[in-house]
């Protein structure tokens, strides 16, 4: 069975930091890899994901995610945090073939971003 | 293009009431999902389907029917509404884009049951 697992629910940096939301998965099979972000009262929007066609996946708004195979991990990161980046990110994992029927979230991490 | 609605947006419920939150695409997608999403517990899937005709359980789908009324909508009901199922539920559609099947969400429905 998959399985997702975010560490940290709450992660608060200063503006201009470093964001590092960490994401580790569980999976018999290669995995598809997914970031989603949702803002408050909003779905879920589509931050990046991988699809074995690169190990350093760039997506919108400055985001990128690195998969690491031997440590079962898809973090995401941002080099400067804005204080738009605040929100709620959600990791997840696919099931074989990449199809989305499914599709295994984590928790959830919340980011504050401080001024 | 509206991607993924879902109505209504807030409703209240008492116990043992019934309701339908609809959902609709217009991404041609044939795949839709039902979740919920409660604190800390991310999102769950409900109910799926991979296409017309066609629906499946997810993780948590007691106390919940589906229907694909057709390639466009897809409705959840609750026939006996609990105060376990207040909630936010999303629906989904996913379509093939950049080689990989993604889904795009709906704006979420608000239901509180008393």
């Amino acid at each position: 069975a998959q399985s997702v697992t975010q560490l940290g629910s709450h992660v608060s940096v200063s503006e201009g930091a470093l964001v590092l939301l960490r994401c580790n998965y569980s999976s018999s099979v290669p995995p598809y890899l997914f970031w989603y972000v949702q803002y408050p009262n909003q779905g879920l929007q589509l931050l990046l994901k991988y699809t074995s066609a690169a190990t350093l996946v760039k997506g919108i708004n400055g985001f990128e995610a690195e998969f690491k195979k031997s440590e079962t991990s898809f973090h995401l990161t941002k080099p400067s945090a804005h204080m738009s980046d605040a929100a709620e990110y959600f990791c997840a994992v696919s099931s074989v073939g990449g199809s989305q029927g499914n599709l295994i979230f984590g928790k959830g991490t919340k980011l504050s971003v401080k001024p | 293009n509206a991607g993924v609605t879902q109505t209504p947006k807030f409703q209240v419920l008492k116990t043992g009431q019934s309701m339908t939150l609809q959902c609709a695409q217009d991404m041609n997608h044939n795949s839709m999902y039902w979740y919920r999403q409660d604190p800390g517990m991310g999102l769950r899937l409900i109910y799926y389907s991979a296409s017309e005709g066609t629906t499946d359980k997810g993780e948590v789908p007691n106390g919940y029917n589906v229907s694909r009324l057709n390639k466009r909508e897809f409705s959840l009901r609750l026939e006996s509404a609990a105060p376990s199922q207040t909630s936010v539920y999303f629906c989904a559609s996913s379509g093939w884009t950049g080689g990989l099947e993604t889904q795009y969400f709906g704006p979420g429905t608000r239901l509180l049951v008393l």
